[in-house]
């Protein structure tokens, strides 16, 4: 059973652009969530989708957005790029989206630099 | 507010010996929680969940952690480290009324001497 993948794995932006990372969860899993993780501020939860609908949102501003397909990929785009979006960027996958005791899975990340 | 503590950003250890990583969860109602292991420049790996089924959990590897309610705490042992556990280890607590976000601690980084 092939895990969660997260493509691409490297990314270098720069100030002003837009990136769109890309999330496939594991074979019938319909929750998708995301972290950011940095240095400084650890892991921070971004978002949540289940069944293509956003589920839960953490505390980010609105340059943070996501959407998930009909097939449960899931995609991440940060708009107008800053120095501190910096960050490996971590797609997590669920079973189910009811029960708080399954674990999630991730995937191996995307490092992004923004230059 | 759901929260996790964990105490020591690094812990050494000698190889062979105890493996303590510390846990502590701030909840008001019954949290689920886990520990995870990330090695360099990958993701993070489940190494146990406590769901209430019972206070201690093994998990893989060699590792375990006991649910205390009344301290709070859900540390994370290992009888006997190996150079291999050398990684970064994250406390992470889950909340019903939150769907499935993970609120995570800071990580606590092991390091094993030989």
């Amino acid at each position: 059973k092939a895990g969660v993948t997260q493509t691409p794995r490297y990314l270098i932006k720069t100030r002003g652009q837009q990136v769109t990372l890309s999330c496939s969860p594991i074979s019938g899993h319909r929750s998708v969530s995301w972290y950011q993780q940095t240095p400084g501020q650890g892991l921070q939860f971004l978002f949540e989708y289940f069944s293509e609908t956003q589920r839960n949102k953490g505390n980010f501003p609105g340059r943070f957005s996501g959407r998930q397909f009909s097939n449960s990929r899931s995609e991440m785009n940060v708009s107008t790029l800053e120095l501190g979006d910096s960050a490996l960027y971590l797609c997590a996958s669920s079973a189910t989206g009811a029960l708080s005791n399954t674990e999630a899975f991730f995937g191996q990340g995307t490092r992004l630099t923004v230059v | 507010a759901q929260s996790v503590t964990q105490l020591g950003s690094h812990v050494s250890v000698s190889e062979g010996a105890l493996v303590l990583l510390r846990c502590n969860y701030s909840s008001s109602v019954p949290p689920y929680l886990f520990w995870y292991v990330q090695y360099p420049n990958q993701g993070l790996q489940l190494l146990l969940k406590y769901t209430s089924a019972a206070t201690l959990v093994k998990g893989i590897n060699g590792f375990e952690a006991e649910f205390k309610k009344s301290e709070t705490s859900f540390h994370l042992t290992k009888p006997s480290a190996h150079m291999s556990d050398a990684a970064e280890y994250f406390c992470a607590v889950r909340i019903m009324e939150y769907g499935n976000k993970l609120v995570f601690g800071a990580g606590t980084i092991l390091r094993v001497k030989s």
